[in-house]
């Protein structure tokens, strides 16, 4: 079974909303990876919150993790058309022993 | 749901050999596959997108006369790891692209440990 589930399966959204996508996983982790695909390509990493960390940033991306409640969100301010892409998350239980992707959001961001 | 596997998951080898994993699409086919390499508590790094039938793409910063990659089915891409050393112990894995109209949708191998000794 997957770790990790995202939230909603696919999202569309306007140029200049936020976007949140959220992640919810089973076990344990020691830390939650964000990536983003676009089509046709392989996966860029994006942000790598660890299991101490409660919240991250980078430029317009805003990551979360509440180890409790075993969720993670990932929020895209501002979006973008070029934002357009699959994001997925990914737990990392062991130091790669068990590293798991959900199944992605699909984000598109209408010009 | 698709299904990715890889073999083998874990191998140990001794510095100077090749090392060849295998990533298998095993219900669907997948013109496209993606490598990655992960060092511990680090994120994925994209080294290579695999196609059917034509060369890989590899990534800046990524050897392919080191990482060789082969995708000669719609269902099996292979890398080897040619004349490994201890640097290349990390944890390969790779994505099989299953095609739909809305676009491609990624799965995951469960991933390959290399020790090189």
């Amino acid at each position: 079974s997957q770790q990790g589930e995202e939230d909603p399966q696919a999202l569309s959204i306007q140029e200049g909303e936020n976007a949140t996508m959220n992640c919810s996983y089973k076990t344990s982790i020691n830390n939650l990876q964000w990536y983003r695909q676009n089509s046709g390509r392989g996966l860029v990493h994006l942000i790598l919150i660890r299991s101490n960390e409660r919240e991250k940033h980078s430029g317009r991306l805003r990551v979360t993790l509440d180890t409790s409640k075993k969720s993670s969100s990932l929020l895209i301010t501002a979006s973008r058309a070029a934002d357009t892409a699959s994001y997925f998350c990914a737990t990392d239980v062991d130091y790669g022993q068990n590293f798991v992707f959900g199944p992605g959001t699909r984000l598109s961001v209408l010009p | 749901g698709a299904v990715v596997s890889q073999h083998p998951s874990r191998v140990i080898c001794k510095s100077g050999t090749s090392v060849k994993i295998e990533c298998r699409s095993l219900d669907f086919q997948a013109t496209t596959m993606f490598w990655y390499r992960q060092f511990p508590k680090q994120s994925l790094m994209l080294m290579a997108t695999s196609n059917e039938g034509s060369k890989a793409t590899y990534e800046q910063g990524v050897e392919k006369d080191k990482f060789l990659i082969n995708h000669a089915s719609l269902t099996l891409s292979t890398l080897t790891v040619t004349s490994a050393h201890p640097e290349d112990s990390s944890f390969y894995i790779c994505s099989a692209a299953l095609p739909s109209v809305v676009g491609d949708t990624q799965y995951f191998g469960p991933g390959t440990r290399l020790t090189v000794l």
